[in-house]
């Protein structure tokens, strides 16, 4: 079965930056897209950013364009999120999530917990 | 941005119940892209249904997808107990992709 493992949350001041990570496995991570969708504590479900197969597109959600960054490293079998410039409002469990196309969005990791508190 | 509204905001059914969930989008949805999510508290969200009537590897015949365009509905036919959960409705046909804000399905 397809695995997704999100690592690197944490607490961290209000205006700082924190990378998060998640590693794929059991599938052929350069042939999908790949997403970052986010959840703040008790609220629904937020589409953060997304990157194509290769790395050569991105989009972003209005709430994080010019302080968040995705990327990828399709040797690793990795994708990231840069996130600069945290707000309070930026505190959510974070979760990467497949793209297979048509299908939608069937894979998704655990999330990890990033908190922005001073 | 397709803006998706869902209602109930709570629906409050005994086990054995049909529960029907709504998805309304603000404006028509591309390619009918439309998907289905549970989630569980402490769990990632599990698809049910894509392309707004196709059930998802595993899924019971008992979750059933239909609409198009706008009018989107999530049907449960009978509600077995691990059935009472949130249901988030998610539009992945074009950027940015939104969802909306879930509909809770609780034990009367």
């Amino acid at each position: 079965q397809v695995q997704l493992v999100e690592s690197g949350g944490g607490v961290v001041q209000p205006g700082r930056s924190l990378r998060v990570s998640c590693k794929a496995s059991r599938l052929i991570f350069t042939n999908y897209g790949m997403h970052w969708v986010r959840q703040a504590p008790g609220k629904g479900l937020e589409w953060v950013a997304f990157i194509s197969h290769d790395g050569s597109n991105n989009y972003y959600a209005d709430s994080v364009k010019g302080r968040f960054t995705i990327s990828r490293d399709n040797s690793k079998n990795t994708l990231y999120l840069q996130m600069n410039s945290l707000r309070r409002e930026d505190t959510a469990m974070y979760h990467c999530a497949i793209d297979m196309w048509s299908s939608s969005w069937p894979f998704w990791g655990q999330g990890t917990l990033v908190t922005v508190s001073s | 941005e397709i803006v998706l509204t869902q209602s109930p905001g709570i629906l409050s059914l005994s086990p054995g119940e049909r529960a029907t969930l709504s998805c309304r989008a603000s404006q028509s949805v591309t390619s009918n892209y439309l998907a289905w999510y549970q989630q569980k508290p402490g769990q990632a969200p599990r698809l049910l249904i894509f392309g707004a009537s196709s059930r998802a590897t595993g899924i019971p015949d008992r979750f059933r997808g239909t609409g198009s365009g706008t009018d989107f509905t999530l049907s449960i036919s009978r509600l077995e107990p691990e059935d009472f959960a949130v249901y988030h409705c998610q539009q992945y046909g074009s950027p940015p992709f939104t969802f909306g804000q879930g509909t809770k399905v609780e034990i009367k």
